[in-house]
């Protein structure tokens, strides 16, 4: 029953390659995000969307594109990855734009070799 | 974009009260403070947030100072469980929705 799924849990690739990261949201939330934690530990936000709806896009490189196909489902595609994409990245979901209360899941940790 | 500023890290002994200050001297009267942790290795979780009231729920209370510069988390009766980062963030309620996060306070719980 968890709120906010995100597979794959690990992922490992070269550089170069190109991945996608997958997030649902079961809780009915009309808004979505991806976050990118760094190895510093600092938590920046990278995109929101509401009702499939690009709203936030905070100056990320055009390799990395969001897609909305549900309102439930927010997926991260990363093209030519690079080092420096190697990080945690977390998804989240509000009830709607306005609201701050987000719920997060549980992660995915990319290592770029 | 920091808006807030919390001790890098904190101890309390398990059992006690865990008062987390923030200090947030440039907030503006439209701006919620919200608190949120992440226990090692998992996501972010919202712990409360408020206006100019003091709240309550069922993981914390939230006290905020009559002039809104500061605030102070409260865990009534911390356990080893609690031990995380815990970020204090200040925010608008609206379209964007964003919440930065800073480098929050580091709370240890010591049996």
């Amino acid at each position: 029953d968890t709120a906010v799924s995100q597979t794959p849990k690990y992922l490992v690739t070269q550089m170069g390659n190109d991945k996608s990261i997958k997030c649902e949201q079961n809780l009915g939330h009309d808004t979505m995000y991806w976050y990118k934690q760094d190895s510093k530990k600092f938590l920046k936000i990278m995109f929101s969307y509401n009702n499939k709806e690009l709203i936030i896009n905070e100056t990320v490189p055009n390799r990395f594109s969001p897609k909305s196909p549900d309102k439930a489902h927010l997926n991260l595609h990363i093209n030519s990855l690079e080092l420096g994409d190697s990080a945690v990245y977390f998804c989240a979901s509000s009830q709607n734009l306005g609201g701050g209360t987000q719920y997060f899941g549980p992660g995915t940790r990319l290592l770029v070799l | 974009d920091a808006k807030t500023t919390q001790p890098p890290s904190m101890d309390c002994a398990e059992g006690r009260a865990a008062n987390l200050p923030c200090n947030h001297s440039t907030i503006s009267g439209n701006e919620y403070v919200y608190w949120y942790r992440q226990i090692h290795s998992q996501g972010p979780q919202y712990i409360i947030h408020g206006l100019k009231n003091n709240e309550t729920n069922e993981m914390a209370s939230l006290i905020i100072t009559e002039d809104r510069k500061s605030s102070t988390l409260i865990l009534p009766h911390a356990t080893l469980r609690d031990t995380a980062v815990y970020y204090c963030i200040v925010r608008v309620e609206d379209g964007a929705n964003n919440l930065f996060f800073g480098t929050g306070t580091r709370l240890t719980v010591i049996p």
